[in-house]
């Protein structure tokens, strides 16, 4: 295992369409984390689990968007009836947060979906 | 709160210096520092708690002034490779969530 995975790489839609993306984190961390960024931009936190568990979801996230984590293992993002504002690249990210009793948070960033909405 | 970044670029010639500084106007637990190249994932580069620790790999270093909260990141004699875009995250103090703002981030280019 090398890095997080991301599939697909690009994906172009029209609106009103849904999409699906799929995030492999590194095996053994614990934590996952969505990101949204747009050109000119750093990445904008969207939603994060601790293992299969959503503890967090950014007030911009809209009701269209839904993000789980079965099992603790890999991760979906599904977005509902795409709009142009969608377009974006969608990042995942993950980190192991302790090891032998020390709190880590780096947070390794895989290559990301852009999301292309016509 | 988005952290300002600053400059907002640079260009450098191969060997020079550089600072980019990244401020809050809340308090920090943690910044984080990564570089993005284009059409790629942001890499890490390092973490900075609070204690105004410095951190450093190589030519690369970084320090966090928690009083401020305030960090800059220093790239000494650089390299072609150094060119990228530099984004600071960080981490608000008093939270238990992890999650990470980015500034704007900050375009460096090194030319030969």
């Amino acid at each position: 295992d090398t890095g997080v995975s991301q599939d697909p790489r690009h994906k172009i839609t029209k609106r009103g369409q849904n999409v699906t993306f799929r995030c492999d984190p590194i095996s053994e961390h614990n934590r996952l984390y969505w990101y949204r960024q747009t050109l000119g931009q750093g990445p904008e936190f969207l939603t994060y689990f601790q293992n299969e568990a959503q503890l967090e979801k950014s007030r911009l996230l809209s009701d269209r968007f839904s993000a789980e984590r079965p099992k603790g293992s890999f991760s979906t993002l599904e977005i509902q009836r795409t709009e142009q504002g969608d377009s974006a690249m969608y990042l995942c990210a993950s980190s192991l947060v302790w090891i032998l009793g020390q709190e880590f948070n780096e947070q390794f960033f895989g290559p990301g979906t852009r999301l292309t909405v016509l | 709160q988005q952290p300002v970044q600053s400059p907002q670029a640079v260009i450098l010639r191969e060997g020079e210096d550089a600072v980019i500084n990244c401020s809050s106007s809340k308090a920090l637990y943690s910044v984080h520092w990564y570089r993005q190249k284009h059409g790629e994932a942001p890499v890490f580069l390092m973490i900075l708690l609070k204690g105004g620790e410095q951190k450093g790999h190589d030519k690369i270093s970084a320090s966090f002034n928690e009083k401020k909260q305030q960090s800059s990141l220093y790239l000494t004699a650089s390299q072609l490779s150094y060119s990228g875009t530099y984004f600071c995250g960080t981490e608000r103090s008093g939270g238990s969530n992890y999650k990470l703002t980015f500034g704007k981030g900050t375009l460096l280019t090194v030319n030969p």
